[in-house]
């Protein structure tokens, strides 16, 4: 099975601090997501990378930076935390590389870290 | 445009009974992918079906079945023998086909949460 893991299910931060959030799969996919969900909204797809050091931007990517130094783990990084980020993040990893023109790339999903920014 | 429609914010049904939760989506492209996801109280997205939209065949997956109706534009998930573990947010999802000069991207409906009662 599919594995990917988040690094914390619930993380409570003070305004302006950084803020790190860990993905780790396990099963050797070349692409990984970071969504953000927030109720009425949707998920919504922050960034994505489609293979180690490189990174695309998503649908909302302001105030949000990402890294991936190992195909394996895929960290989010909020550099100064704000009220607004507030939310539940999910990570997800998906198999197939090329852009993921592939209609078949099945996404995988962690089980979320709910972030509390105070 | 919304380009992934879940009209029923909320649904319920007895246990044992099949229900059939809609989507509909837009889209010009003559290749897509539509999937099902389910996402518990505990936060992870759990992928539950796919379907492409040359397969022929609907797609079905233990107790998931896609009534799929390209025409109407449809791809409604029927679970057959709902169970009390049923019980969670619903989301489709879908993957256009046409690359647009990046990632094809899943775009995902506002969901629909499903209640099973015993």
């Amino acid at each position: 099975d599919v594995k990917v893991t988040q690094s914390s299910r619930y993380l409570v931060k003070r305004t302006g601090e950084k803020v790190f959030l860990e993905c780790v799969q396990d099963m050797d996919h070349e692409n990984m997501f970071w969504y953000r969900q927030d109720p009425g909204l949707g998920l919504r797809l922050i960034y994505f990378s489609y293979d180690v050091k490189m990174k695309e931007k998503g649908d909302i990517p302001e105030g949000y930076s990402v890294s991936r130094e190992k195909k394996e783990r895929f960290s989010l990084i909020l550099e100064s935390a704000s009220t607004n980020q507030t939310s539940m993040y999910l990570c997800a990893s998906s198999p197939h590389g090329g852009w993921g023109r592939m209609i078949t790339d099945t996404q995988y999903f962690g089980p979320g870290t709910r972030l509390t920014v105070l | 445009a919304q380009k992934i429609t879940q009209t029923q914010p909320g649904m319920f049904v007895q246990e044992k009974e099949a229900v059939t939760l809609d989507c509909t989506y837009d889209t010009s492209d003559q290749s897509y992918g539509l999937f099902w996801y389910k996402q518990p109280s505990s936060g992870e997205m759990i992928f539950l079906i796919y379907q492409g939209s040359y397969d022929e065949q609907n797609a079905t997956e233990g107790r998931y079945s896609l009534n799929f109706q390209k025409a109407r534009k449809s791809a409604n998930l029927v679970i057959s023998a709902s169970q009390l573990g049923d019980s969670a947010m619903y989301f489709c999802a879908m993957r256009e086909g046409v690359f647009s000069g990046g990632y094809n991207k899943l775009i995902f409906g506002a969901g629909t949460r499903l209640a099973v009662h015993p």
